[in-house]
């Protein structure tokens, strides 16, 4: 799976949108960009995925580059229960292979 | 929920025993996923399975085996425990079917070894 780079750490006023990015410059074409986020040690949990259209779905936005180098997860209106590590995967099949993720701290 | 189940949720054990963590999988899901989370190493990829064989490892310790029975269900069995063996295993599933499907996790097991 080609690797992915994210920021360490991130702020957001609540009710701002979150945007988090995400560089996978070695991506190749049959590999998928994953989003997934963990609250405090619990599952991680799916937000959403995308191949090379932007996608969208209840939780967040999913907008992907059209070279597929980058893509930004955002988060229209951010609360603090939002407060997760989000991590970014690509991924092409098998497992998901978690790097550091961002911290991303909703704060009111 | 995610709809994959772990027990036991917490456990303690003392060193060189061996526990035994398990994990059903989504309604359907034919492939478990094993992880480990350590606070000095994140999230790694443990063993992966599907269908009851085998389909790929990652950094997956000799001391730790795992299998998958034919109702589907998936455990992970843990030897010889060290005190760095003390972390939260999670367990996650896919349908694994088709292009692009996604991996759900469950709530972890929080092993303690002391």
């Amino acid at each position: 799976d080609a690797k992915t780079t994210q920021p360490p750490s991130m702020d957001c006023a609540e009710g701002r949108a979150a945007n988090l990015p995400c560089n996978h410059s070695t991506i190749s074409g049959n590999e998928y960009v994953y989003w997934y986020r963990q609250i405090h040690s619990q599952g991680p949990q799916y937000i959403i995925h995308g191949l090379k259209n932007n996608e969208t779905n209840e939780m967040a936005s999913l907008i992907i580059t059209e070279d597929r180098k980058s893509s930004t997860l955002i988060l229209p209106h951010a609360t603090l229960r939002d407060t997760a590590v989000y991590y970014c995967i690509v991924h092409s099949g098998y497992a998901l292979n978690f790097g550091k993720g961002t911290s991303l701290l909703v704060t009111p | 929920d995610s709809g994959v189940t772990q027990t036991p949720k917490h456990l303690i054990t003392a060193t060189g025993q061996r526990v035994t963590l398990r994990c059903s999988p989504r309604s359907g899901d034919l492939s478990v996923y094993w992880y480990q989370q350590s606070l000095d190493q994140g999230l790694q990829f443990l063993i992966q399975y599907y269908n009851g064989e085998e389909r790929a490892k990652g950094n997956i310790l000799e001391r730790f085996s795992a299998q998958q029975f034919p109702d589907l269900h998936s455990e992970l069995n843990l030897s010889s425990l060290e005190l760095g063996d003390s972390a939260l295993y999670f367990c996650a599933s896919k349908d694994d079917r088709g292009a692009g499907n996604t991996i759900y996790f469950g709530e972890g097991s929080w092993l303690t070894v002391v």
